[in-house]
């Protein structure tokens, strides 16, 4: 059973543009909702988290929009730059008890 | 300080082998979680360790075995490897015990090729 779902799988960007992944998850014991970044060749990296007292976080060109009542968050990232090409993961957990569950990653080009 | 790191970075073994994997923590973190990444299933916990103690485990068959050392430092074992096994296996720090929730940092992974 996938906790979490993520898409698109894959995604191309024209530079400039508006990139957005979604996410859906199941359990409503989720509290804590990370989106994690990761460039061929390398780990994972935190983006950016979120927790759902609040509807929305923002840094920087990236923001999260939280929907609690319809169980789903996105990653927003505004004038898309080919450096931001990469593999975005979310993720989410009960705080302080259980790990991670990570959707299955959306391969994000962004194109000049 | 240092980030995570993983030992080897490649590895190619053969089915029905066994392998050890090793992942250093960053200075002080006390907490290691194993990750295994695919491109079918994408990133799967394996198990979590604090303080020598496994403190979670994902749903993995009991050849998948780990274990963690009083400096921190943690390996990961596969016995009697399958084709399947064939993977990026991520380690990831914490200063504590994390439950997820606090921010994981990634070593490079270790990329397993089972023939």
């Amino acid at each position: 059973q996938q906790q979490v779902k993520q898409s698109p799988q894959s995604l191309i960007v024209q530079k400039g543009g508006i990139s957005i992944i979604n996410c859906a998850y199941e359990n409503t014991a989720f509290d804590y909702f990370p989106w994690y970044q990761q460039f061929p060749g390398k780990g994972p990296a935190l983006l950016i988290a979120i927790r759902p007292d609040v509807s929305e976080k923002k840094e920087g060109r990236f923001t999260i929009s939280f929907n609690k009542s319809a169980k789903q968050f996105s990653l927003h990232i505004m004038d898309s730059q080919p450096g931001d090409s990469a593999t975005y993961f979310c993720a989410a957990s009960i705080a302080g008890n259980t790990p991670l569950v990570f959707g299955k990653g959306t391969r994000l080009s962004v194109i000049a | 300080k240092a980030g995570v790191t993983q030992t080897p970075r490649y590895l190619i073994k053969t089915r029905g082998q066994q392998v050890t994997l090793s992942c250093s923590p960053i200075s002080g973190h006390r907490s290691v979680s194993w990750y295994q990444q695919t491109p079918g299933q994408g990133l799967q916990f394996l198990f979590e360790y604090f303080s020598e103690t496994q403190r979670n485990k994902g749903n993995f068959p009991g050849r998948f075995s780990g274990r963690q050392f009083s400096n921190s430092r943690s390996e990961m074992n596969v016995s009697t490897l399958e084709l399947g096994d064939s993977a990026l296996y991520l380690c990831a720090s914490t200063p504590g015990p994390t439950g997820g929730a606090e921010t994981q940092y990634f070593g490079p992974g270790t990329r397993l090729l089972v023939l």
